[in-house]
């Protein structure tokens, strides 16, 4: 454990409000991602970053954003526009700017109600 | 995009059989094909990986064969234990520089005694 570190580890929010996810990283890694698992899905990707200042959208980047101004940082906010919020979010990083032997945090686990 | 599918989706197996999970990938592009194991609550931890210039790689119990003519690769685990039980995933990218994971949608398996 240790390397990847995402806060807090329970989330809670009303409805229409935008929460940021944190995500934290002392590998050096340039690569990070950000996942969003629900029952029975699997890992759906939402952002991810190679270097600094430069983030590309997943599968699913809609009603989510995010920001690399860090190479150890790469925090998700969820804004209202997101219909479906509740979720448990996954942040993993990997030392190449390719998709490669990713390493996951320990989760956010997100309930808006 | 790639298009990952996994089976089964549930595999119960009596303590000390073998396990076989089994995934298809659509990309004839991807060439890196990792497993992850997820306990219940916890992040997905990497067990084992393969290349596409590689047919099959083992780990002491573990082992992942790769056919890229069919596009299929699949995870044996042999000599199940009760610490085996949780829920496997599969997933597949292209690699390179801006390359992203494709996951399957995962395989409980329970080791019964």
């Amino acid at each position: 454990d240790g390397g990847i570190t995402q806060s807090p580890k329970y989330l809670f929010r009303k409805e229409g409000q935008n929460v940021t996810l944190s995500c934290e990283q002392n590998l050096n890694h340039d690569a990070m991602y950000w996942y969003r698992q629900d029952p029975g899905q699997g890992l759906r990707l939402i952002y991810y970053s190679q270097i600094v200042n430069d983030f590309q959208k997943g599968d699913i980047a809609e009603g989510y954003s995010v920001s690399r101004e860090k190479k150890e940082s790469f925090p998700l906010t969820v804004t209202s526009a997101q219909k479906n919020p509740t979720a448990f979010y996954l942040c993993a990083s990997s030392v190449q700017r390719a998709a490669y032997e990713q390493y996951f945090g320990p989760g956010t686990r997100l309930t808006v109600t | 995009g790639e298009n990952v599918e996994q089976h089964p989706s549930t595999l119960s197996v009596q303590e000390g059989d073998s396990a076989v999970i089994k995934c298809t990938y659509s990309d004839s592009a991807s060439n890196y094909f990792p497993w992850y194991k997820q306990e219940l609550g916890k992040r997905p931890q990497l067990i084992i990986d393969i290349r596409s210039n590689v047919g099959e790689k083992k780990d002491q119990r573990i082992a992942v064969t790769l056919n890229k003519t069919a596009k299929h690769f699949s995870l044996h685990i042999t000599e199940t234990q009760p610490e085996d039980s949780a829920v496997y995933f599969c997933a597949a990218s292209t690699g390179g520089t801006a390359s992203k994971l494709t996951f399957g949608t995962g395989t409980r398996l329970q080791v019964t005694l």
